[in-house]
């Protein structure tokens, strides 16, 4: 079975300052896929990033980077410049190669302060 | 449509009662999925359709939980007899092929009283 966890239930972050989000996994499969999603009050998940477990290289996206740890099993997300925007549920998310569901952790609620 | 469309947005429902809600995916979307976001929590599978093959429903809490999806098309999440703990915003996406091109629905948010 796979189990994704994030041991940060808030989170708040001042206005054009850095943050990191957690995310730790447990699977036994050897490759798979991370995610990390966004949730605005719009209740409609949004992709903020993807890596590929069998790339070594952190997947970037503009303010958004990930540190992925595969030995660790750690996936986090760091927010750089944060923006009022950026304030949203953050889900971190499992899947493996040729599945078809996610796996998510509970939840990140992140506040961005002016 | 330009988005997956889901109806109603909101829905309460008396406790013993069935409710159904609906998923519009994007057009030419072969597969299609159910989850359930439970407050505090995050999104559970509930089915996957993937073209004309059988359905993987393996998430499906219990037999009072049915999805069907009528010509490749349009899915319908069927709960009968309602309980307050199926309270939860139920959230639908659809996918071209695997997890690329993966787009959620802004959800039903269903509560049952």
């Amino acid at each position: 079975a796979q189990t994704v966890t994030q041991s940060q239930p808030e989170m708040s972050v001042q206005e054009a300052e850095t943050v990191t989000l957690s995310c730790t996994y447990d699977t036994s499969e050897s490759n798979y896929y991370l995610f990390w999603y966004k949730q605005p009050p719009s209740r409609q998940m949004i992709l903020v990033i993807r890596q590929e477990a069998y790339k070594q290289q952190n997947a970037t996206e503009n303010r958004f980077s990930v540190n992925f740890q595969k030995a660790a099993k750690s996936f986090s997300l760091k927010i750089s410049d944060s923006q009022l925007g950026d304030t949203a549920m953050y889900f971190c998310a499992f899947m493996k190669h040729r599945g078809n569901q996610f796996y998510f952790g509970t939840g990140t609620s992140l506040t961005v302060i002016p | 449509g330009a988005g997956v469309s889901q109806s109603p947005s909101n829905k309460v429902t008396e406790k013993g009662k069935d409710v159904e809600l609906r998923c519009d995916p994007i057009s030419g979307h072969t597969a299609l999925y159910w989850y359930r976001q439970s407050l505090g929590q995050g999104l559970e599978f509930l089915i996957y359709f993937q073209g004309n093959s059988a359905p993987d429903k393996s998430g499906l809490p219990s037999d009072r939980f049915s999805a069907e999806r009528t010509g490749g098309s349009v899915s319908t999440l069927t709960i009968q007899r309602t309980q307050q703990e199926d309270s939860a915003v139920y959230l639908c996406a659809s996918s071209l092929e695997g997890l690329y091109g993966y787009t959620f629905g802004s959800g039903t948010r269903l509560t049952v009283v």
